[in-house]
């Protein structure tokens, strides 16, 4: 059974932390996304990778930034949390096909207080 | 403009009856898929259906099928039969070969209530 495995399913940090969300996937997949979701947003694409150490911007990644080390690891940053931050991720890996479907994390939801 | 757009933001259904979930989408791109994902209460996103550009018929996938109609750049999602499962949020997805870097634009989702 393929996976995305997200570190965390639920995390409380405090304004300025560093916080790190963590995405392993198990299926060889080149791309890796994180996404944030909000009520009436839908998915909003914060950053995403097509190969190791490679990463791209999404639409919002003011705030954010990632690692991709190994193929089968792809790590969310929040610097310095902030309270607008607070929200759920959501990890995704996909191949590289233009027909094929991601496969999701649980997802994190994340509150900074 | 947005590129995916899901205008019901909640819907009912009557279990046992079919429903359909609206998506319109906005491309130049001659290439594209399209992607249909449930979202339960869970969180986790479920890939349900995929319908690509140039696919002559419409997608099924056992009680899902996708109606698409390329003209009008549509592509709703077909229920058939709900369950009190398919109580959830439904996302249309659009991923364009050449344009945007091959990445995924969603919908803002509709939620479905079935009703028993």
């Amino acid at each position: 059974d393929v996976k995305v495995t997200q570190s965390s399913r639920y995390l409380v940090k405090r304004t300025g932390e560093k916080v790190f969300l963590e995405c392993v996937q198990d299926m060889d997949h080149e791309n890796m996304f994180w996404y944030r979701q909000d009520p009436g947003l839908g998915l909003r694409l914060i950053y995403f990778s097509y190969d190791v150490k490679m990463k791209e911007k999404g639409d919002i990644p003011e705030g954010y930034s990632v690692s991709r080390e190994k193929k089968e690891r792809f790590s969310l940053i929040l610097e310095s949390a902030s309270t607008n931050q607070t929200s759920m991720y959501l990890c995704a890996s996909r191949e590289d096909r233009a027909d094929t479907e991601a496969f999701f994390g649980q997802g994190t939801r994340l509150t900074v207080v | 403009a947005q590129k995916i757009t899901q205008t019901q933001p909640g819907m009912f259904v009557q279990e046992k009856e079919a429903v359909t979930l609206d998506c319109t989408y906005d491309t130049s791109d001659p290439s594209y898929g399209l992607f249909w994902y449930k979202q339960p209460s869970s969180g986790e996103m479920i890939f349900l259906i995929y319908q690509g550009s140039y696919d002559q018929q419409n997608a099924t996938e056992g009680r899902y099928s996708l109606n698409f109609q390329k003209a009008r750049k549509s592509a709703n999602l077909v229920i058939s039969a709900s369950q009190l499962g398919d109580s959830a949020m439904y996302f249309c997805a659009m991923r364009e070969a050449y344009t945007n870097a091959g990445k995924s634009t969603f919908g803002d989702g509709t939620t479905l209530t079935v009703k028993p």
